[in-house]
């Protein structure tokens, strides 16, 4: 199983870019990576998901360098909605593989105004 | 837009007792999951369903739960006897929606907002 790291805590202002990195140094070739979002006494929400290069949403940017061996989560612009735990998996893709992708600490995301 | 819905939404009980609680998932996804999170502390995977029987299950996931899908459209965790160290957030999940082509599925799973179970 791939283990993850994140930073404990970010915190930003409103109207910033927020870039989050997560390091995943044992990724295995199938793995892919998807981060979630998770607000105080609600269930995860999935955010994005990617292989490889760059995967672009209309929440979300993230950034896959070709080693694979982290990643970088881009959120643009953020708003005080924004504050929220985020969560990056590394795991095989598909439904059936749900005991092998681990929620770690993550990233608690504090915005200012 | 589709979601999870899970109930009660905050359940207290006494130790010893037995506890059910109930998700209905997204309905035209095969894969069902609960999950639990003790306050402050990380997600943890319990057991996945689909076909009318367990896929996976952790070592969390012991003889005092079960899962039961009685009917088309429920999802039930039952613990038998709980104790003070269950009491935690249970999130219920589903995933893998029916249309959608293995190949191009990327497990995405869709939380309900979870039931708070305080054991006293």
């Amino acid at each position: 199983l791939a283990k993850t790291t994140q930073p404990i805590s970010m915190d930003s202002y409103e109207g910033q870019e927020v870039n989050i990195t997560c390091s995943h140094n044992n990724i295995a070739t199938n793995d892919y990576i998807t981060w979630y979002q998770q607000f105080p006494s609600q269930g995860p929400r999935f955010i994005i998901q990617g292989y490889k290069t760059k995967v672009t949403n209309e929440v979300a940017s993230l950034f896959i360098p070709a080693d694979r061996k982290s990643s970088t989560l881009s959120l643009p612009r953020v708003s005080l909605s924004d504050t929220a735990v985020y969560y990056c998996l590394v795991g095989p893709p598909g439904y059936s593989s749900a005991s092998k992708i681990i929620f770690g600490s993550g990233t608690r995301l504090s915005i200012r105004p | 837009e589709p979601e999870v819905t899970q109930t009660p939404s905050h359940q207290v009980t006494q130790m010893g007792q037995e506890v059910i609680l109930r998700c209905v998932p997204i309905s035209n996804h095969l894969y069902f999951y609960w999950y639990r999170q003790i306050l402050g502390q990380k997600v943890e995977f319990l057991v996945s369903f689909y076909n009318n029987e367990i896929s996976e299950k952790s070592e969390i996931f012991d003889d005092q739960f079960s899962v039961e899908r009685p009917d088309g459209s429920n999802f039930t965790l039952k613990i038998r006897s709980t104790k003070l160290e269950d009491s935690a957030m249970y999130f219920c999940a589903s995933s893998a929606p029916r249309d959608v082509a293995y190949s191009s599925n990327t497990g995405e799973l869709f939380f309900g907002e979870g039931s708070r179970l305080t054991v006293l």
